[in-house]
């Protein structure tokens, strides 16, 4: 079990750049999540897969921000014409459909700065 | 909707002491409650869960139980360790997404 990775751990960019985050998850995992969380704060779901079909977004991601699964494997999470308030840890997690045992696992983080 | 309160940190310990860190819940139907735990830079680790009511999770000296009756899920630890410094994540599950506290950071002394 290699876990959850995500690329880059770190991004720095100036504010109206595009940047894109991907997440590997656990190999067998059919769902897949992503979240955000800022300084002294929870993670906030943005946007969840079943294989690759995306199935709910939350109302946190704005037109700017656009997540894909294309092969039900990993995933890029990108964001347009990024702005300072997008400074943020981006989480992906990912599980196993197992009602409710369902456990989602973690993956370390991309930590996004906008300047 | 539902919503996860957790006891606001940070909250400072010397090392044997007894933990405990509240956390308080909202939920319509029977969710699955969890802790994570956080270090610095890192993600989120899966601390312990329970899936019912009355139900014990338990990891690393860790435990919570999940009481229906008082919507509760209480983190305790009878004696605290220097590398138990992190911060602590209630968390339920939903349909399929998880709705986290906001965390209580503990630190503990030598």
């Amino acid at each position: 079990d290699t876990g959850v990775s995500q690329n880059p751990r770190h991004k720095i960019t100036k504010r109206g750049q595009n940047v894109t985050f991907r997440c590997d998850p656990i190999s067998e995992h059919n769902r897949l999540y992503w979240y955000r969380q800022t300084l002294g704060q929870g993670p906030e779901f943005l946007t969840y897969f079943q294989n690759e079909a995306q199935l709910e977004k939350s109302r946190l991601l704005s037109d700017r921000f656009s997540a894909e699964r294309p092969k039900g494997s990993f995933s890029t999470l990108e964001i347009q014409r990024t702005e300072q308030g997008d400074s943020a840890m981006y989480l992906c997690a990912s599980s196993l459909d197992g009602g409710s045992q369902e456990t989602q696992y973690f993956g370390p983080g991309t930590r996004l700065l906008v300047l | 909707g539902n919503s996860v309160t957790q006891m606001e940190g940070p909250v400072t310990l010397s090392e044997e002491a007894f933990l405990t860190i509240n956390c308080t819940y909202t939920a319509t139907g029977y969710p699955s409650l969890f802790w994570y735990v956080q270090y610095p830079g890192e993600g989120l680790q899966l601390l312990l869960k329970a899936t019912k009511a009355d139900d014990k999770g338990s990891n690393k000296g860790f435990e919570a139980t999940y009481r229906k009756e008082t919507t509760s899920f209480h983190l305790e630890k009878g004696s605290v360790q220097v590398s138990d410094s992190a911060v602590y994540f209630c968390a339920l599950s939903g349909t399929y997404k998880y709705i986290f506290g906001t965390g209580t950071r503990l630190k503990v002394l030598a």
